[in-house]
């Protein structure tokens, strides 16, 4: 079946360093995929998304590109805040799955 | 107005209770989700509806019933509540008839058993 796979955390970062966040994926079909960002103690709110190849969603300076050759959709962020510490989620849903797979979540810790 | 809202948003209670935690969505979306995250964060799919119709049961104890008795609205309860069972849930909603769609999450129920 449909899976996510992205990299384990916990990741700490200085503040203003360049961050990347690995997700590669499995699917039968031509997924979406998505970040998610949870803050502590909040739901997860959609970051970014991307609908096909080649495809880029951006959002509040992070950046993910859809790479069908290498089943792909790394989070990256040139210049991270510590208001970005937060847990990441890589998802997917693929037309008539039903359901929307998520990863395991990457802890991010942004110091000042 | 909040798009998928939950209550209550912190449960606290005894082993051996039968708990039930309420989802109402006003996006119009036509599939609603249970979610379960437990401490570590992980993130486990437990139940999928669409249209008043269950469509996943992801081998979830049959302690566990989703009940909707509309579109917007998908409840959850719990009987016989075990220490396990401490998590926060996530209810969830989309539109999964056409691509590009993404998951709107409530805010979560922290269910605490003591």
């Amino acid at each position: 079946g449909d899976s996510v796979t992205q990299m384990e955390g916990p990741v700490t970062l200085s503040e203003e360093a360049f961050l990347t966040i690995n997700c590669t994926y499995t699917a039968t079909g031509y997924p979406s995929l998505f970040w998610y960002v949870q803050y502590p103690g909040e739901g997860l709110q959609l970051l970014l998304k991307a609908t096909k190849a080649d495809d880029k969603g951006s959002n509040k300076g992070f950046e993910a590109t859809y790479r069908k050759e290498t089943t792909s959709f790394h989070l990256e962020k040139g210049s991270v805040q510590v208001s970005d510490s937060a847990v990441y989620f890589c998802a997917l849903s693929d037309l008539g799955d039903d359901k929307i797979i998520f990863g395991k979540g990457t802890r991010l810790h942004i110091l000042p | 107005d909040t798009a998928v809202s939950q209550t209550p948003k912190y449960l606290v209670t005894q082993m051996g209770n039968d708990k039930s935690i309420k989802c109402e969505q006003n996006l119009g979306h036509d599939t609603m989700y249970w979610y379960k995250q437990d401490s570590k964060k992980f993130l486990k799919i437990m139940f999928s509806y669409n249209n008043k119709e269950l469509i996943i049961n992801e081998t979830v104890p049959n302690r566990f019933s989703p009940k909707s008795p509309d579109k917007a609205h998908l409840n959850l309860h719990i009987n016989s509540l075990e220490l396990g069972d401490s998590a926060v849930y996530f209810c969830a909603s989309s539109q999964m008839d056409r691509q590009n769609t993404e998951a709107f999450f409530g805010q979560g129920t922290r269910l605490t058993v003591v």
